[in-house]
C-alpha cells in the first residue's frame, strides 16, 4: 500500500526566502506526482503535475522535481511571498490499478511572514 | 480553464438525516471521484466512478454512502443517515486519465 510522507509538517519563513518542501512515497511505480495548494477551509488547487518520465516541472516561482527511484519529490518555492502561505500537499496515484485514485501526504503548512 | 463545481459549499444537517452533495465534473473527463478530509487529517479516497459504475471504493464507503451520475453531467454523493463522524470536507474530482486531477472547491458538511 502506498504511503506518502511530507516533511516538514510546518514551516515558517520570512518573506523573500527560498524554500524546499519534501515529499516521499513508498512505492516508486507511479504514473505521476501532483502538488496541490490548500488554503484554510478551501479546496485543492493543482500547482504542478510531474509525469513519471519527467525529472522536473516549473511554473513561475515554483519548481517541482521527481526522483522515482528514491521515492522522493521536492517543491521549491523561490522568493516566497505572504500570499504563498497555505498548506501544500503532494499526492500520487495508486500503482497497479486503473482508477488512478490518489494517496495524499498530510501536507506542509507554510507561513510566510511579511 | 474548466472547473469542477460543487454545491452547496456548506451544509449543516442533523444526525440521522440524509444529505446529497452535488458535483459537476469537467465534461470530457472519464473518471470521477469523491474524497473527504476530516479536520486536521489527510485527504482520503472514498470512491471512484467510471463508465457509469463504481470502479473502486474504500473501506469508509459503506452502505450508507452511494453515488450517482443521474443525467450525464451531475455526479452526486448521498449519505443516507448521517453521523457526527461524517462531518468533513467532501471533495469531488475528475480526471481524463492519468494526466492529473482537477478538484472542486469542496462541500463542508457539518453534522449536529
Amino acid at each position: 500500500k502506498q504511503e506518502v510522507t511530507q516533511i516538514p509538517a510546518a514551516l515558517s519563513v520570512p518573506e523573500g526566502e527560498n524554500l524546499v518542501l519534501n515529499c516521499s512515497f513508498t512505492d516508486s511505480a507511479i504514473y505521476n506526482l501532483q502538488w496541490f495548494r490548500q488554503d484554510p477551509g478551501k479546496g485543492l488547487t493543482s500547482l504542478l503535475l510531474i509525469q513519471s518520465s519527467q525529472r522536473e516541472q516549473t511554473s513561475g516561482r515554483l519548481n517541482a522535481s521527481l526522483d522515482k527511484s528514491s521515492g522522493r519529490s521536492t517543491l521549491y518555492i523561490a522568493a516566497s511571498q505572504p500570499g504563498d502561505s497555505a498548506t501544500y500537499l503532494c499526492a500520487v496515484p495508486e500503482s497497479g490499478g486503473s482508477n488512478y485514485k490518489l494517496t495524499f501526504g498530510k501536507g506542509t503548512l507554510l507561513t510566510v511572514n511579511p | 480553464e474548466p472547473e469542477v463545481t460543487q454545491t452547496p459549499s456548506h451544509q449543516v444537517t442533523q444526525m440521522g438525516q440524509e444529505v446529497i452533495l452535488r458535483c459537476v465534473p469537467i465534461s470530457n473527463h472519464l473518471y470521477f471521484y469523491w474524497y473527504r478530509q476530516i479536520l486536521g487529517q489527510k485527504v482520503e479516497f472514498l470512491v471512484s466512478f467510471y463508465n457509469n459504475e463504481i470502479s473502486e471504493k474504500s473501506e469508509i464507503f459503506d452502505d450508507q454512502f452511494s453515488v450517482e451520475r443521474p443525467d450525464g453531467s451531475n455526479f452526486t454523493l448521498k449519505i443516507r443517515s448521517t453521523k457526527l463522524e461524517d462531518s468533513a470536507m467532501y471533495f469531488c474530482a475528475s480526471t481524463p486519465d492519468s494526466y492529473g486531477y482537477t478538484f472542486g472547491s469542496g462541500t463542508r458538511l457539518t453534522v449536529v
